[in-house]
């Protein structure tokens, strides 16, 4: 069954730092997603990714944050001078169409020491 | 503001029996309806959705129910498993929108 590809599991990073989470997302599908869990709370959405832009992004996706297409599999996302309370799981996910099923990868755990 | 909220945080159950797990959202707007599943250290699982032109769609063992007059959803799940223990989120979608939003989850127990 395709599933969407995160890497790394784990990410630990020194505060301040700059982190790249990688994602493979499933190959038939357009639209691309992040989203983070900040343990023991619900999923909050991060942004959406549409034809090589980005389509849609919540009041979280401020300029610290970036996402990139660099080819015709990768969705990345970067995070700049990162904080602890950017500790989370971030979730990439993606879809066929904007109304069907979001299919989520299994997260990158980043913790920001 | 659009919100989507679970009524029930924790739900206990007896393997063998049916779950049910509710969910209320507020966005008039919201046109489909997912629930996922999410177990310790995963990401969320897809397990079906609903769009806004139906009130009722069935799958392998699962049920969603919408209400759109009272703006409530509902997943009803047959001869609970105890791989059926996990939090569920319901999560909704507004009409034109991208981002999906998600309840604060319901945590499933199966007894054995």
């Amino acid at each position: 069954e395709p599933e969407v590809t995160q890497t790394p599991s784990h990410q630990v990073t020194q505060m301040g730092q700059e982190v790249i989470l990688r994602c493979v997302p499933i190959s038939n599908h357009l639209y691309f997603y992040w989203y983070r869990q900040i343990l023991g709370q619900k999923v909050e959405f991060l942004v959406s990714f549409y034809n090589n832009e980005i389509s849609e992004k919540s009041e979280i996706f401020d300029d610290q944050f970036s996402v990139e297409r660099p080819d015709g599999s990768n969705f990345t996302l970067k995070i700049r001078s990162t904080k602890l309370e950017d500790s989370a799981m971030y979730f990439c996910a993606s879809s066929e169409a904007r109304t069907t099923g979001v299919i989520f990868g299994q997260g990158t755990r980043l913790t920001v020491v | 503001g659009e919100s989507v909220g679970l009524h029930l945080p924790t739900l206990s159950v007896q393997e063998g029996d049916n779950s049910i797990i509710n969910c209320a959202y507020s966005n008039s707007a919201s046109d489909y309806f997912i629930w996922y599943k999410q177990e310790s250290g995963k990401g969320p699982q897809f397990i079906i959705d609903i769009r806004s032109n139906m009130d009722k769609r069935q799958g392998q063992r699962v049920t969603v129910l919408l209400n759109k007059t009272v703006k409530h959803l509902s997943l009803q799940i047959a001869a609970t498993q105890p791989g059926d223990s996990a939090v569920y989120f319901c999560a909704e979608r507004d009409t034109g929108g991208f981002k999906t939003i998600f309840g604060a989850g319901t945590r499933l127990f199966v007894k054995a």
